[in-house]
């Protein structure tokens, strides 16, 4: 159980381009759902919390307007990297926790994107 | 969020050895977890700690909470190579939701 998946897994495009990143909990509803990033042979940096139904909450340092987060339903939030440049390439982790207090958070494969 | 001290930062054994990593933090946590990841992918959840002293086993894998709410190890018994992985402590403090991450512990095994 508690599977999240995570599409697309590989994305390489030009310079400008908007790249959306969906992550949906396959087998539990998730009312809160987390964007993490990822350099080289570093841990993971949390980009925001995703909330269902309302606004994300974004961590100091990260552009609300740059990465758009949307968590619509209890299963699927996505991230929208806006006017992707070359500094945005990394690899984007998604997580979504099980219902309840102090649950453990589920990781999806990630994303890598490469922008050109 | 806080970062965990996590040791060592990488480790490079022989099958069949054990291993043993930590983490260790300033502030005390409700719930411990270790998670590990293999390159181009996501983590995935190897163990969950939700009590002071607690300890869990998973197959080779042994992990425990710490009496003192501030630090868990992780050691891993007669070591193959696809133990081979980027192994993560992770805490969960008093907002029950938000991961405070370790730096990760590298783990090579060779044959």
């Amino acid at each position: 159980g508690a599977v999240v998946s995570q599409h697309p897994s590989w994305v390489i495009c030009k310079s400008g381009t908007s790249v959306k990143i969906e992550c949906r909990s396959l087998d539990f509803q998730a009312t809160t759902m987390f964007w993490y990033r990822q350099f080289p042979k570093q841990s993971l940096m949390l980009m925001a919390t995703s909330n269902e139904g309302s606004k994300a909450t974004y961590e100091q340092g990260v552009e609300k307007d740059k990465f758009l987060i949307n968590h619509a339903s209890l299963t699927l939030s996505t991230l929208t990297v806006t006017s992707a440049h070359p500094e945005d390439s990394s690899f984007y982790i998604c997580s979504a926790r099980v219902p309840g207090l102090n649950q453990p958070q589920h990781f999806g494969d990630g994303t890598r994107l490469s922008i050109l | 969020g806080q970062q965990l001290n996590q040791s060592p930062q990488s480790m490079f054994i022989q099958e069949g050895e054990d291993v043993s990593m930590n983490c260790t933090s300033s502030s005390i946590f409700n719930t411990w977890l270790w998670y590990k990841q293999d390159p181009g992918e996501g983590p995935v959840l190897l163990i969950a700690l939700y009590k002071a002293g607690e300890l869990t086993s998973n197959g080779r894998l042994t992990a425990q909470f710490g009496i003192t709410r501030k630090d868990s190890f992780l050691n891993i018994s007669a070591s193959i190579p696809s133990d081979v992985g980027i192994y993560f402590c992770a805490g969960l403090g008093n907002s029950g939701y938000a991961l405070n991450f370790g730096k990760g512990t590298s783990l090579l095994v060779t044959p």
